[in-house]
């Protein structure tokens, strides 16, 4: 099974700054997602953003954005202009393109100072 | 409104006990799952389903069976529930296919075993 690593159990960022959480992941598959998802203290899982492994532009939602360096096995996201609703937990995910089962890193928990 | 709806938001059961988490979904999606979340580790597979009586191990399955006996519902069951499965367990879904297969995640069963 494919393997997600997040190796920031937790990061601050001030309000209105850039933050980048790192997602590394393990494959040798050429055919796979990659998703980041945002649960905040509420519970929920919230989609955020994807990223085909074929895709040649990054992904970009709004103010989030996925730094994907394939030859590096990376998936960084990366949230602009942070704000306190920011704070959440966020977890990088990976799924096959003919295996739709989903696999998850360990999260990161990112908390947005005033 | 999309939606996936767990039976259960909360759930205090003795060990021992066999204990059903219950998902449904309303979306017509092809693939459910069962993920357990922990402090830590992330989201972990138990198990997943492409297809109705359908049925493939995750990463963690011991412990655990399911059942799908129609394609909107998709069953967990702890035949002899044991303290080391109190966890939130997560249920989701997603459409079959390449591209993104988002998930789709119920609101969650927090589970504690005595």
């Amino acid at each position: 099974a494919q393997k997600i690593t997040q190796t920031q159990p937790g990061m601050f960022v001030q309000e209105k700054e850039a933050v980048t959480l790192d997602c590394t992941y393990d494959t040798s598959d050429q055919s796979y997602g990659l998703f980041w998802y945002k649960q905040p203290s509420s519970g929920e899982m919230i989609f955020l953003i994807y990223q085909g492994s074929y895709d040649e532009q990054n992904a970009t939602e709004g103010r989030y954005s996925l730094n994907f360096q394939k030859a590096r096995k990376s998936a960084n996201l990366v949230i602009s202009a942070s704000q306190l609703g920011d704070s959440a937990m966020y977890f990088c995910a990976m799924s096959y393109y003919n295996n739709n089962d989903m696999r998850f890193g360990a999260g990161t928990r990112l908390t947005v100072k005033p | 409104d999309v939606k996936v709806t767990q039976s259960s938001r909360y759930l205090v059961k003795r060990t021992g006990e066999k204990v059903f988490l219950e998902c449904v979904q309303d979306m017509d999606h092809e693939n459910m799952f069962w993920y357990r979340q922990d402090p830590g580790l992330g989201l972990r597979l138990i198990y997943f389903s492409y297809d109705v009586k359908m049925k493939e191990k995750g990463d963690i399955p011991e412990g655990y069976s399911v059942s799908r006996e129609k394609k909107e519902r998709f069953s967990l069951i702890l035949e002899s529930a044991s303290t080391n499965q109190t966890s939130m367990y997560l249920c989701a879904s997603s459409l079959s296919g390449q591209g993104s297969g988002e998930l789709f995640f119920g609101e969650g069963s927090r589970l504690t075993v005595l």
